[in-house]
């Protein structure tokens, strides 16, 4: 299996729910990271995760809550959240952050909409 | 931290024709500089990368080259085709995490 997998593809959810992102690598990669995306801009980095221990966040508001229950699997629990949340939110996986050469490998996303 | 600039932000070429894609960054420590492609809606993919040991590295029309003296690097993409229409990102590792480049909307007109 070489492939980042997400769930779900679209979420609409209201500024009070509580939903959350998941992502699913099995390429025994030990890195992994959560990108949001905005219309025409990059990705940007939000948390990474290198041997299921955060490693960053990059100053992320506390309604964003990652979670990495073991190698494979990359949760973002999502509560309070407000309208300029929406996004695209996209996992990636690496083989190993400590590596000089760090090839990512990137999901095909969560389109989120907050109403 | 790492800084990367892409130029230009769009580009539009006729099938056929040359597309080149430039980048700069910031970081001397800074070894991998990867390019993605990004068509709507979908996920980035990786179409080429390009280690800092490495001066230009080619992939049947497309290529990169790195010039580490300058902290420039270049995407080239030969016999342009209109399914290389996308918007791609460059991008520098720098601390291990990737930087990525403003992207560039590229148009390949039929």
């Amino acid at each position: 299996d070489t492939e980042v997998t997400q769930t779900p593809k679209h979420l609409v959810m209201g500024m009070t729910n509580k939903k959350s992102l998941k992502c699913e690598q099995h390429m025994g990669h030990r890195a992994m990271y959560w990108y949001k995306q905005k219309a025409k801009k990059p990705p940007e980095l939000m948390f990474v995760y290198s041997y299921e221990k955060l490693s960053i966040n990059e100053s992320v508001p506390s309604r964003f809550s990652p979670e990495c229950p073991n190698s494979s699997l990359l949760n973002l629990h999502l509560h309070a959240l407000q309208p300029e949340d929406s996004a695209l939110y996209l996992c990636a996986s690496s083989q190993d952050r400590r590596r000089s050469y760090n090839e990512q490998f990137f999901g095909p996303g969560t389109r989120l909409t907050v109403l | 931290g790492e800084n990367v600039e892409q130029h230009p932000s769009t580009l539009s070429v006729q099938e056929g024709d040359s597309a080149v894609i430039k980048c700069t960054y910031s970081d001397s420590a800074s070894n991998y500089f990867p390019w993605y492609k990004q068509e709507l809606g979908k996920r980035p993919q990786l179409i080429i990368d390009i280690r800092s040991n490495v001066g230009e590295k080619k992939d049947q029309r497309i290529a990169v080259t790195l010039n580490k003296t300058a902290k420039h690097f270049s995407l080239h993409i030969t016999e342009t085709q209109p399914e290389d229409s996308a918007v791609y990102f460059c991008a520098a590792t720098g601390a291990n995490n990737l930087f990525f480049g403003t992207g560039t909307r590229l148009t390949v007109i039929p």
